[in-house]
């Protein structure tokens, strides 16, 4: 079945460093892939997404490539702030399937 | 606009006891899921509904668990009864229609069965 594998945090950063976030993924066919962030107490919200092969996803800063000969999708910002600490999730979806989750990863940033 | 609503927010209760978890979707989305978050599972899909029908209910743990959307906005998680292993939290989330639109997700209720 699908599923998806990211690193386990906490990722510990200081303001203004880079952030990687690895994702990689199994599935049949060519899923959809999704970044959603969860911050404290509060929902999950979609932070991206990339439906086909070496698109890439966007949004706030955060970048991710939908890359299907490594079958990744990690997660990139080139300088992240205080209030990008969150909890981040990478998701995948099959055509006319449901969303399947990774575990997560907690992102804390330090000023 | 209103954001998917859930209550209660947080809910303690004890082993046994029946415990109803509510959601309100997005008004004119047509979809409406029900996850739970662990620390050992992750976010795990239990139910979704279409047009307030069941559509797959393959996530539900067991009979404890049962849900019900009466109206298109309104719909229950019912466990009865609670079992400690049950403390999770419970998010709903809705759609605009089907797996293939964004889903909106609720705040959550945490829910701790002592």
């Amino acid at each position: 079945g699908n599923s998806v594998t990211q690193m386990e945090g906490p990722v510990t950063l200081s303001e203004e460093a880079f952030l990687t976030i690895n994702c990689t993924y199994t599935a049949t066919g060519y899923p959809s892939l999704f970044w959603y962030v969860q911050y404290p107490g509060e929902g999950l919200q979609l932070l991206l997404k990339a439906t086909k092969a070496d698109d890439k996803g966007s949004n706030k800063g955060f970048e991710a490539t939908y890359r299907k000969e490594t079958t990744s999708f990690h997660l990139e910002k080139g300088s992240v702030q205080v209030s990008d600490s969150a909890v981040y999730f990478c998701a995948l979806r099959g055509s006319f399937q449901k969303l399947v989750f990774g575990t997560g990863t907690r992102l804390l940033v330090s000023p | 606009d209103a954001g998917v609503i859930q209550s209660p927010r947080h809910e303690v209760t004890e082993m046994g006891q029946e415990v109803t978890l509510r959601c309100k979707p997005i008004s004119g989305h047509n979809s409406l899921f029900w996850y739970r978050q662990t620390m050992m599972r992750g976010l795990e899909l239990l139910i979704y509904f279409n047009n307030n029908v069941p559509i797959d209910d393959s996530g539900m743990p067991e009979d404890r668990f049962s849900a019900k959307m009466p109206n298109a906005s309104f719909s229950t998680l019912k466990i009865q009864p609670s079992e400690p292993r049950d403390s999770a939290v419970y998010f709903c989330a809705s759609s605009p229609q089907g797996l293939v639109y964004e889903q909106y997700f609720g705040p959550g209720t945490r829910l701790t069965v002592t």
